[in-house]
């Protein structure tokens, strides 16, 4: 069983397209995340959903918009991709404000715009 | 605001020697501080964790103790594997606000037989 899961796991797009990235968790978790792993391997926090809600909003462009669905799913959809988009988009979820706050990660999306 | 430092990397160590990753925070409050693990091509792995103050996190061999005098939680493994090469970061939660992870930069170990 896959606790965290990501499609697609690569994605190669031409710049100025439109992509979207899924995220699905089957752990009962409450909150979900994006984060971006950037060429140096450095990740840094995107957004997060607790219970459907936007709760975290890093300084990150406007093409990209997450969208929940459900408490189960975090999408990332992002518009006119350019070059510096290229990059590893990691899911991750938990459940907050209990002893087991951890965050578990999915197998990631790599992002190549040619 | 919350950062963590990692030493800088890669490290190269040869099979069955002792590892030490260093790594510092600055928070406020009482964050819990985590390693995660990457291994080449995959996602990222909870290695270990501790919650508190002298709380010791261990797992497969790999220790670290949360010492708030010093602010740190060094990761430490006694005998290393090849299989053990991947990279390893160091991240805290501001717990209780918004849970977010603040990584270190990551540290690349590569284990020679």
């Amino acid at each position: 069983d896959t606790a965290v899961s990501q499609t697609p796991k690569y994605l190669v797009t031409q710049m100025g397209n439109d992509k979207s990235i899924k995220c699905e968790q089957n752990l009962g978790h409450d909150t979900m995340y994006w984060y971006k792993q950037d060429s140096k391997k450095f990740l840094k926090i995107m957004f997060s959903y607790n219970n459907k809600e936007l709760i975290i909003n890093e300084t990150v462009p406007n093409r990209f918009s997450p969208k929940s669905p459900d408490k189960a799913h975090l999408n990332l959809h992002i518009n006119s991709l350019e070059l510096g988009d290229s990059a590893v988009y990691f899911c991750a979820s938990s459940q907050r404000r209990t002893d087991q706050e951890t965050q578990y990660f999915g197998p990631g999306t790599r992002l190549l715009v040619l | 605001g919350n950062s963590v430092t990692q030493m800088e990397g890669p490290v190269t160590l040869s099979e069955e020697a002792f590892l030490t990753i260093n790594c510092t925070y600055t928070a406020t409050g009482y964050p819990s501080l985590f390693w995660y693990v990457q291994y080449p091509g995959e996602g990222l792995q909870l290695l270990l964790k501790a919650t508190k103050a002298d709380d010791k996190g261990s797992n497969k061999g790999f220790e670290a103790t949360y010492r708030k005098e010093t602010t740190s939680f060094h990761l430490e493994k006694g005998s290393v594997q090849v299989s053990d090469s991947a990279v390893y970061f160091c991240a805290l939660s501001d717990r209780g606000n918004t849970g977010k992870l603040i990584f270190g930069q990551g540290t690349t170990l590569q284990v020679k037989p």
